[in-house]
Order: structure tokens, then sequence, then C-alpha cells
């Protein structure tokens, strides 16, 4: 059984730009969501993709979008990069949508600058 | 607004004590309460309580579900040095909604 992979790692960008971070879920799982996570913060869940289709958002703006593969596996794009959105981005999938316990991958440390 | 909120923030023992880490809520349409442990990066699961489990354990770990009081306890006896981690909990509705967490240290 495979675990949640994310990619890259690390990244440090600009003020301006534009990201994409990667997840792929946990073999058999077909729900992905993401997360944000500042310094001394607990996660803060950004949305949630079932079956290709973004299943609930939560309070970030539309220049955090995603996308989810027939694969399940999912990306995170955030555009007009903001000195906040440094962060830790975690990505969980889980087995449904609801209801089931989420598996963490190893997250992407974002830097801003 | 939902909310979770966990006390204490930070903890300091020794190995061997016993500690409690707490857990309130106040979520819309609650489904189940879950508790990680985030050493480094990524939250590792250790429960899921519902209203149909309401108390779990696993070696040292144990926890606890409130429905009532709107709360849950996680409870570790005998801690070790690598017991160290935050240990957050989340509240699952429609998304999980965490606590900022507690800091646990774990001295020899």
């Amino acid at each position: 059984e495979t675990g949640v992979t994310q990619s890259p790692t690390h990244l440090i960008k600009t003020r301006g730009q534009q990201v994409t971070l990667r997840c792929s879920s946990q073999s058999g799982h077909n729900t992905v969501s993401w997360y944000q996570q500042a310094l001394g913060q607990g996660p803060q869940f950004i949305f949630q993709y079932y079956r290709e289709e973004e299943n609930g958002r939560g309070n970030f703006p539309p220049r955090f979008s995603g996308l989810q593969f027939p694969n399940y596996s999912s990306e995170l794009n955030v555009n007009a990069l903001e000195l906040d959105d440094s962060a830790l981005y975690l990505c969980a999938s889980s087995l449904v949508s609801t209801g089931a316990e989420q598996y963490f991958g190893p997250g992407t440390r974002l830097t801003v600058t | 607004e939902d909310k979770v909120v966990q006390s204490p923030l930070s903890l300091v023992v020794h190995e061997g004590d016993t500690v409690t880490l707490n857990c309130s809520y106040e979520v819309t349409n609650f489904r189940s309460l879950l508790w990680y442990k985030q050493e480094k990066k990524a939250p590792t699961f250790l429960f899921m309580l519902t209203s149909s489990g309401i108390e779990k354990k696993s070696g040292r770990l144990s926890s606890i579900l409130d429905k009532k009081e709107l709360s849950s306890i996680l409870n570790i006896t005998a801690t070790q040095t690598g017991d160290s981690a935050i240990y957050l909990c989340a509240v699952l509705n429609d998304k999980l909604i965490f606590g900022t967490g507690t800091r646990l240290q774990v001295f020899p």
C-alpha cells in the first residue's frame, strides 16, 4: 500500500508569482483534501476534491484553485502569491468524502519572499 | 462559526508522567472527532471517535469523547521522549476543522 506523497518538499517563490503543488493519494482513496498550516497553527481547510469535482471549500480566495485527475492525484495552484501564503501545505486522502479518517502526506513547505 | 479549542497550548513533562490533553468544540453537523500526532510534517492518525465509538485505546494512548460536554480528552500514560510532538484535535462535519494543537515535550 502506497501512502500519500507530495512534491516538491520545499519551494521558494517571490511575491506575485504562481505555484503548483502536487499530491498523490493513498492507494484506493478517491478523495483529496488540501490544508494550509501556518507556523504555530493547526491546519486550515482549503478545499476537497472527490471524483474530480470540488466538494467543499474553506475560507480561501479564488486565487487558490485545484484539480483532481482520474487517478485521484491532485494539484493545488496558487496565483499572485502573497507573503502570508508562506506555510506548510498538506494534502490528505480518504476513502470517501465524509466520515472517514484522512491520511496526510509529508507536506510542501512554501516560502514567499 | 465552527471552532475547535485545545488546551493546554504547551506541556512539559518528564518520562514516566501521565498527561491529559483537552479538546472542546462548537461545530455544526458533527460527524466525528479525530486526534493526530504531528512530529515534523505529516500529521499521523491516532484515533477517530464517533457517536457509536466514544472510547478508543491503543497501547499507552487512550481517548474519550463526551458528546454532552462537546469535548474529548487524549491520555498518554508512562510518557516517553518519543511522545514529544504536537497533538492535533480535529472535528469532521463536511470538512476537518483543526484546533491549534498542544505541544508536548517529554524530557528524560
